[in-house]
């Protein structure tokens, strides 16, 4: 049962414009949320991260945003550059049990120059 | 460069055989996870070892196996290799137990199983 979904697998967008890559979960007790950016041939990268006491975590150009009432979360991009082109992951944790993350399956974003 | 190594890059093997990937963790790493990436999947959790004890177990398969040497570097061994087992097999590491620090991966190590 995967309890973090991706929905889109790949996007594309222009050069300078905004990337939206989104999430789901249906964990309630997820409090912890990562995003990690995945190149070929290499592990993920962590990104950015927001915990549930949080609706917007902020890191340059990358956004989260967190809805827990839907259990949705968002990262944003602005502007895409060429370079942002990679497989995106979120990834969710919750405040008790295992302390493992647990994955989506990915959204590939390429950014067209 | 994340700090955290893998070995081997690539291994390409047969059913019913034994292979064993290793992992390095960053400098002062306590805490080494092993996650498993079938094609189009998601990295989903086999172990967890903190300091050399297992802390946590995930979806990992009996014919699987890890453990976590007192130089802090950890292998995971895969036995009776079905076709099912190829995939991208991923080591991350963090300073703590907490899998919310968790910012440094491998490179990984594609499994081939033919």
């Amino acid at each position: 049962d995967q309890q973090v979904k991706q929905n889109s697998p790949s996007l594309s967008v222009q050069e300078g414009r905004i990337s939206i890559l989104n999430c789901d979960y249906t964990n309630s007790m997820f409090d912890y949320f990562l995003w990690y950016k995945k190149y070929p041939a290499e592990g993920p990268t962590f990104l950015i991260s927001i915990s549930s006491i949080k609706d917007k975590n902020e890191d340059g150009r990358f956004t989260v945003f967190l809805n827990k009432s839907a259990k949705h979360l968002s990262l944003h991009i602005v502007p895409s550059q060429p370079g942002d082109s990679a497989v995106y992951f979120c990834a969710a944790s919750a405040r008790t049990g295992a302390n493992n993350l647990f994955f989506g399956t990915g959204t590939r974003l390429t950014v067209i120059p | 460069d994340s700090g955290v190594t893998q070995t081997p890059k690539h291994l390409i093997t047969a059913t019913g055989q034994r292979v064993t990937l290793r992992c390095s963790p960053r400098s002062g790493d306590l805490s080494v996870y092993w996650y498993q990436q079938s094609l189009d999947q998601g990295l989903q959790f086999l172990i967890q070892y903190y300091n050399g004890e297992e802390r946590a177990k995930g979806n990992i398969l009996e014919r699987f196996s890890a453990q976590q040497f007192p130089d802090l570097h950890s292998e995971l061994n895969l036995s009776s290799l079905e076709l099912g087992d190829s995939a991208l097999y991923f080591c991350a590491s963090s300073p703590s137990g907490s899998g919310r620090a968790m910012g440094f991966f491998g490179p990984g190590t594609r499994l081939t199983v033919l």
